[in-house]
């Protein structure tokens, strides 16, 4: 199975603030990658899809990037709003797929 | 408005067995793989299963392979998640999911989970 570990598990950072968050694969599994994003008791909602691409209605401060095994989320400019759990997720394996761990992002 | 609402969540004890279904309305509904995704309390996502739009192509996760079924009813919008032989980590919120393809597989609309706790 393909493994997908996020880094770091958690992180404060102030409004304006640039925020990256990353996430690594086991295995090559190109650019398939999503970002999702969980707010405290919400349901996730999608951020980033193939790795690179924004999904209808999100803020442009958000972007991904990434191939092969290793992708980042980033936040350019921290809002209020951002505070959440962020989540990367493979689907390359046809047979499975899997989450990374999550990313908790506070607000200073 | 593109919804999907889960329902079915409960108590119940090990070993035993309970059936979640998920309504979809809004969108085409037999266009779609639908999957099943579920969070034990204060932790990350896990992927469950997956359902072609056929319903006959079906991917589990190892942990409830064996022991839960995904299908669908694509004249009802609805798509099913059968559980037995259920175990205390399995007490999860349970969400469904619509599957698109836009390059590669994305879960771009999610319900609004329901809560499956197993106890004794």
């Amino acid at each position: 199975d393909i493994q997908m570990t996020q880094s770091p598990s958690a992180l404060s950072a102030s409004v304006g603030d640039r925020v990256i968050i990353t996430c690594r694969a086991s295995q090559n599994i190109g650019s398939y990658l999503n970002w999702y994003q969980q707010k405290p008791g919400k349901a996730p909602k999608l951020l980033i899809y193939a790795a690179s691409s924004l999904e209808s209605g999100v803020p442009l401060r958000f972007s991904g990037s990434g191939s092969g095994t290793g992708f980042t989320l980033t936040i350019s400019s921290l809002q209020s709003e951002d505070l959440a759990t962020y989540y990367c997720q493979q689907t390359k394996g046809a047979l499975t797929w899997t989450f990374g761990q999550g990313t908790k992002v506070e607000i200073k | 408005e593109m919804q999907l609402v889960e329902s079915g969540g409960t108590w119940v004890q090990p070993g035993g067995s309970l059936r979640l279904s998920c309504a979809a309305s809004g969108f085409t509904f037999g266009n779609y793989w639908m999957t099943w995704v579920r969070q034990a309390p204060g932790k990350g996502l896990e992927w469950v299963a997956n359902i072609k739009q056929d319903g006959i192509e079906i991917y589990y996760a190892d942990s409830v392979k064996g022991r839960f079924t995904i299908s669908r009813d694509n004249a009802k919008n609805s798509v099913d998640l059968q559980m037995n032989s259920l175990r205390v980590d399995d007490t999860a919120v349970y969400y469904c999911g619509r599957i698109s393809y836009r390059q590669l597989p994305q879960i771009d609309y999610w319900g609004q989970g329901t809560l499956v706790t197993v106890s004794s």
